[in-house]
């Protein structure tokens, strides 16, 4: 079965320090990775994917991730963090071969201090 | 705004009332996703749509609820006899074929009293 797991609840960082947002998963096949970002009382904004290809994919917003196969990880990296990132940050996979639905871990709070 | 839209963007209603919600996918996109949102969760995969077909269901999707997506542009979601336990935000999402990212609306907050 597909999972994901956002082991941090919450990251804290000081405004223009590099972040780090970590992401595992568990699938059966190809996986499709996602980030997205939900802003409060919004929906959820796509940040990037991976699919295919370079393992280090670059989104919006000047946020990037690196997929890493063996150790089924998708960290979400930003060089220099900004207090306007300040937002709950969801990974997700789908199990590329079989299905169109995306499984979500429960979501990691970044808090960015000035 | 181009963006997935969805009505009502907040609903409360009483135990045992039927509630419908709409989402509008972005235009040219085929495939329309549904989603629920409990606090402090991720969203959960509830159905999804290629144009009118209804490909996917999960379990979670009891037979209080159907989605409908008639003429494959927008989609209806139905809950009839509403529980305290349906009290989420019913997101809604779009996509273009298969790979590519699936953006989502505002979400509809149910209350459920």
């Amino acid at each position: 079965a597909q999972s994901v797991a956002q082991p941090e609840d919450q990251v804290n960082v000081a405004e223009g320090n590099p972040l780090t947002v970590k992401c595992t998963y568990s699938v059966s096949g190809n996986p499709y990775l996602f980030w997205y970002v939900q802003y409060p009382n919004r929906g959820l904004q796509f940040l990037l994917k991976y699919i295919t290809g370079d393992n280090l994919v670059k989104g919006s917003y000047g946020f990037e991730a690196e997929f890493n196969k063996s150790q089924t990880s998708f960290h979400l990296k930003k060089p220099s963090a900004l207090v306007s990132d300040s937002a709950l940050y969801f990974c997700a996979v789908r199990d590329g071969g079989n299905t169109d639905k995306l499984i979500f871990g429960t979501g990691t709070r970044l808090q960015v201090f000035p | 705004d181009t963006g997935v839209s969805q009505d009502p963007r907040h609903k409360i209603t009483k135990r045992g009332q039927n509630v419908t919600f709409r989402c509008d996918p972005i235009s040219e996109h085929n495939r329309l996703y549904w989603y629920r949102q409990t606090l402090g969760q991720g969203p959960e995969f509830l159905t999804y749509f290629q144009n009118e077909a209804q490909l996917e269901k999960s379990r979670l999707l009891s037979d209080r609820f159907s989605a409908e997506r008639p003429k494959g542009s927008f989609s209806t979601l139905e809950i009839q006899r509403t529980e305290q336990g349906d009290s989420a935000m019913y997101l809604c999402a779009s996509s273009l074929g298969t790979g590519g990212g699936q953006f989502f609306g505002p979400g509809t907050r149910l209350t459920v009293l």
